[in-house]
């Protein structure tokens, strides 16, 4: 089993649409979870940590469950401009997902 | 802000040449990594690095080396390139508590013809 899993997608959604991405991890000694953003052709930029009783910023949204070992991404209102693709990295392991692409279309 | 800077954007190598990645990062981090990225992949790790000539193996280390020579810079080697390792490689650096997670290079685009 790879230590960070995601579905790759890709997920087609218009705008204003609510969408939501998980990535299951191997490793339960794990402790930072982060979510990173890539456009194509450019590096991933760090979108947002992700933190044990869940945090938000703006119209995202992630969150942890330990029990099931993943983490989540909502993302609400989309905007063509989230249109990416979305990795989650598990710090322990350095290890990427593979990445979820979301295309947002008007 | 960190930075970390990749030194060429875009390479063009023959089979069998040696190649030299290097990636300099300006916020005193301690870890520093190397990744390839090819599609369908995603990120593989290469090799990483918790300290000034301390290296470890990553998932992926077969036919590249590295060195870390001072704390900011640290370099991947290709010993003798072949076609199977023309990808994206991206450099990427943290603390090493990792709270605040990575940060990348813009990467270099590798092409061994």
């Amino acid at each position: 089993r790879k230590e960070v899993e995601q579905d790759p997608g890709p997920f087609n959604v218009p705008e204003g649409a609510t969408v939501a991405f998980n990535c299951t991890y191997s490793n339960s000694a794990s402790q930072s979870f982060f979510w990173y953003r890539q456009d194509c052709r450019k590096e991933p930029k760090l979108l947002m940590s992700v933190y044990s009783s869940g945090n938000e910023d703006g119209r995202f949204t992630a969150q942890l469950n330990r029990a099931s070992q993943y983490i989540s991404l909502l993302i609400r209102d989309s905007k063509l401009s989230d249109s990416a693709t979305y990795l989650c990295v598990v710090n322990l392991d350095m290890r990427f997902g593979a990445g979820t692409r979301l295309t947002v279309k008007p | 802000d960190v930075k970390v800077t990749q030194s060429s954007r875009y390479l063009v190598k023959r089979t069998g040449e040696k190649v030299f990645l290097e990636c300099v990062q300006d916020m005193d981090h301690e870890n520093m990594f190397w990744y390839r990225q090819d599609p369908g992949l995603g990120l593989r790790l290469i090799y990483f690095s918790y300290d000034v000539k301390m290296k470890e193996k990553g998932d992926i280390p077969e036919g590249y080396s590295v060195s870390r020579e001072k704390k900011e810079r640290f370099s991947l080697i290709l010993e003798s390139a072949s076609t199977n390792q023309t990808s994206m490689y991206l450099c990427a650096s943290s603390l090493t508590e990792g709270i605040y997670g990575y940060t990348f290079g813009s990467g270099t685009r590798l092409t061994v013809v």
